[in-house]
């Protein structure tokens, strides 16, 4: 999977927009950009995917560059428990379950400030 | 998506002792059911991929016989933690792929005294 760079933290202020940026500079054609966060003690939450169109649902939108170099995801009115560390991972999407595990980095500690 | 059960949420144990982790895929067939480690600050560490009626394939650095899977049915797949020592103390995470994304179960929290 190509490798991912993210700021290790950001704040935000409650109800404004948290813009999450990624870099893959090296990212493959067929690969993809997922966006997961990690709320404290909990699981891994699945947000939003893109290959290069920008994507969009009930959660965050995602905005890919043209040449695929970078994404951000969007929160459009962070609330409080929006609070959680996002992992934006690149990796080939997959039919029928898939055979490889996910390859998590740092994310970003995305704090959202009353 | 899927929704995925840990069970338990959070296990002590004593040094020495086994502990067992449960992980069921409540409404998905998972062929494949995949564990993760993670220690406070850090990031998710794949441990195993567990295999519906075979062996797991273990990551590198991850004792087998220390961390035994087994995956016998479509829906459960068990990780026992065995001879358990305060540096095992970690959350542990299961997950199974979807047709395009991964779900993840809810984490178990062991703390080994």
């Amino acid at each position: 999977d190509a490798k991912t760079t993210q700021p290790p933290s950001m704040d935000c202020a409650e109800g404004r927009a948290a813009n999450l940026p990624c870099n893959h500079s090296t990212i493959s054609g067929n690969e993809y950009v997922y966006w997961y966060r990690q709320i404290h003690s909990q699981g891994p939450q699945y947000i939003i995917h893109g290959l290069k169109n920008n994507e969009t649902n009930e959660m965050a939108s995602l905005i890919i560059t043209e040449d695929r170099k970078s994404s951000t995801l969007i929160l459009p009115h962070a609330t409080l428990r929006d609070t959680a560390v996002y992992y934006c991972i690149v990796r080939p999407s997959n039919s029928g379950g898939g055979a490889d595990g996910l390859t998590f980095g740092k994310g970003t500690h995305l704090i959202i400030q009353p | 998506g899927a929704v995925v059960s840990q069970h338990p949420s959070r296990v002590i144990c004593k040094s020495g002792t086994s502990v067992k982790i449960e992980c069921r895929s409540l409404d998905f067939q998972a062929t494949t059911m995949f564990w993760y480690r993670q220690f406070p600050k850090q990031s998710l560490m794949l441990m195993a991929t567990s295999n519906e009626g075979s062996k797991a394939t273990y990551e590198q650095g991850v004792e087998k016989d220390k961390f035994l899977i087994n995956h016998a049915s479509l829906t459960l797949s068990t990780l026992t933690v065995t001879s358990a020592h305060p540096e095992d103390s970690s959350f542990y995470i299961c997950s199974v792929r979807g047709s395009t994304e991964a779900f993840f179960g809810q984490g178990t929290r062991l703390t080994v005294v």
